[in-house]
């Protein structure tokens, strides 16, 4: 089975804190994906990464930044966090191939005071 | 970006069947999925369909898909009360650009 894992489940961290949320999967996926959640808007895509330093912007990428420097290991990073970022994080991969969809980690709570 | 809209709760009794229901927008998505949200848990897969299929079926899952009206349905049979969660819809338009619903909060009742 593949596991993707994250490495909080939940954060507290005061405004203008640099915040840094990990991901690791363990199945050798290419593309790896970071999305926030936040309740009536469902899953907003922040960046995804199809290889190793490699990232796009997805369609909120503002106030974040993303790091991919091995292959199972992507990081989100929010470089000064605000109150409007807290939020459920979610961390995903994917295999490159027409049918795979994307394996979901348990997410991680982030709350910024 | 696209919509992909959900009606945001359905409440249904244990032993009847649960349809939810899903639209979207970009006609050249390739493929649609259903994915399962337990609290305190990350999305999981439940089904996916091609966008050249009408219908897929696997188990107590019906999925009906009509691209004319771009209606993606999702038929839980005889529901269950660990089917209560919150179930997203989303449709796949590029390689990696999926669009999420904003899910369906399904509550079973006994």
């Amino acid at each position: 089975d593949v596991k993707v894992t994250q490495s909080s489940r939940y954060l507290v961290k005061r405004t203008g804190e640099k915040v840094f949320l990990e991901c690791v999967q363990d199945m050798d996926h290419e593309n790896m994906f970071w999305y926030r959640q936040d309740p009536g808007l469902g899953l907003r895509l922040i960046y995804f990464s199809y290889d190793v330093k490699m990232k796009e912007k997805g369609d909120i990428p503002e106030g974040y930044s993303v790091s991919r420097e091995k292959k199972e290991r992507f990081s989100l990073i929010l470089e000064s966090a605000s109150t409007n970022q807290t939020s459920m994080y979610l961390c995903a991969s994917r295999r490159t191939g027409s049918t795979d969809t994307q394996y979901f980690g348990p997410g991680t709570r982030l709350t910024v005071l | 970006g696209e919509d992909v809209e959900q009606s945001l709760f359905l409440s249904v009794r244990e032993g009847d069947s649960s349809v939810i229901n899903c639209t979207y927008t970009d006609s050249s998505s390739t493929y649609l999925y259903w994915y399962k949200q337990e609290p305190g848990a990350g999305l999981q897969l439940l089904t996916y369909i091609f966008s050249n299929m009408d219908m897929k079926q696997d188990q107590r899952l019906t999925v009906l898909l009509n691209k004319k009206d771009k209606h993606l349905s999702l038929r839980i049979a005889d529901t269950q009360t660990g089917d209560s969660a919150i179930y997203f819809c989303a449709e796949r338009y590029n390689f990696n650009k999926f669009y999420f619903g904003s899910g369906t909060k399904l509550n079973v009742k006994p």
